[in-house]
This record gives C-alpha cells, structure tokens and sequence, in this order.
C-alpha cells in the first residue's frame, strides 16, 4: 500500500538555523513526490516537487529511492518559513490520486 | 485567472442528513479532487472526476458521492451523515500534460456533523 510518514508533529528551531523536515514513503514503483505548505489563513499550496529539482523560497527536497525517503531542507530559516508543510505522493497512473502525510508544524524562533 | 473556489465555507448537519458541497476549478483545469481532512490529519482522497467521469476513488464508503458537470465544476455529495464526517473537504483542481499532477487548492467547506 502506498504511504507517507511524516515522523514530527512538530519542530522548532531558531532562526537561522537549518532545517530538516523529514519525509518517508512506501510504494513500490515510481512515485512522484510533492512538498505542500499552508502558511496562516492561506489554503494549501505546492512548494516543490521533486521532478523539477528546483529551489523554492530557499528549500531543496532529494529523492532517495534506497532509503525510500524526500526530506525538504533549508539551510537559513527564516520566520516568514514557520507554516504547516505536508509531503505527498503520485503514482503516474491516470487517476492521479495524491496521498499526504499527516503533516509538519514548523514554528521559526526568533 | 480564478483560482479554486469552494461553497460554503461553513456548514454544520445532524446526523442522518445529506449534504452537497460545490467546487469551482481553476480556469483551464479539466480535473477536480476531492479531499477530506479531519482535525491534525493531512487531507485524505477521497475521489477524482476527470472530464466529467470519475477517475479513482480512495477509501471511502458509497454514501460519498459526486459529480463533475461540463463547466468542470463538481460537487461533492455525502448521504446518511456520521459523526466522523466532520471534517474539512478540500477541493482541487489541476490541468492535463506536464503539470497534471499539480493540484491547486480551494480553501475549503468545513463541515460539522452534531
């Protein structure tokens, strides 16, 4: 069955400090993986996903398909970057039926 | 360009009821997804209509049902509601090729069921 475990309900870290949100799937073929962010009073958006291999707003996102796993990193953070991120999968059949994790608070200190 | 929109933004039922909840996709999306998210869970998906056909369905029972119409507006129905129905549903939309499976967001119906 296809899964996405985002293991910390929330993480917290200073400002200018990296930051690592951790990302791990289960699927056995081809998976086409997404970062979404909700920032406050905003609706849910795509941040990045991993076929385009861009930087957006400063965060990266490898896809490690040995160690099943699509951790979204930032090297500063920044306050503006404290949102509600959720990683998510594809198959590349028709139905396009995207499954999230259960989601990561990220709270930037000042 | 006009974004996803969703109505209404509130709704609360009791149970037993039935409910229809609306979505507008984005101009130029032939796609809509329909997705439920219960408190503290990410949204969980529940199905998709593509070009008016329903093309995948999660896991969810058959009282959960919907329609895509020839605007590509869908409508997302629920019979005989429960409790664990509350919750918020979120719709999608996204567009054929190469960005097919970007899903773009409405801000979603939040439904409560007493």
């Amino acid at each position: 069955a296809q899964r996405v475990t985002q293991p910390e309900k929330l993480l917290s870290v200073f400002k200018g400090a990296p930051v690592e949100l951790k990302c791990n799937y289960s699927y056995s073929g081809s998976p086409e993986l997404f970062w979404y962010v909700q920032y406050s009073r905003q609706r849910l958006q795509l941040l990045l996903r991993h076929i385009s291999r861009e930087s957006i707003k400063g965060f990266t996102a490898d896809l490690n398909k040995g160690e099943t796993s699509f951790h979204l990193k930032k090297p500063f953070a920044q306050e503006e970057d404290s949102a509600m991120y959720y990683c998510a999968l594809t198959t590349y059949s028709s139905a396009s039926k995207i499954i999230f994790g259960s989601g990561t608070r990220l709270s930037i200190r000042p | 360009e006009t974004g996803v929109t969703q109505s209404p933004t509130h709704l609360i039922k009791t149970r037993g009821q039935q409910v229809t909840l609306r979505c507008s996709s984005q101009s130029g999306h032939n796609t809509v997804s329909w997705y439920q998210q219960a408190l503290g869970q990410g949204p969980q998906f529940i199905f998709q209509y593509y070009r008016e056909e329903e093309n995948g369905r999660g896991n969810f029972p058959p009282r959960f049902s919907g329609l895509q119409f020839p605007n590509y507006s869908s409508e997302l129905n629920v019979n005989a509601l429960e409790l664990d129905d509350s919750a918020l549903y979120l719709c999608a939309s996204s567009s054929d090729g190469s960005a097919k499976n970007i899903q773009y967001f409405g801000a979603g119906t939040r439904l409560s069921v007493l």
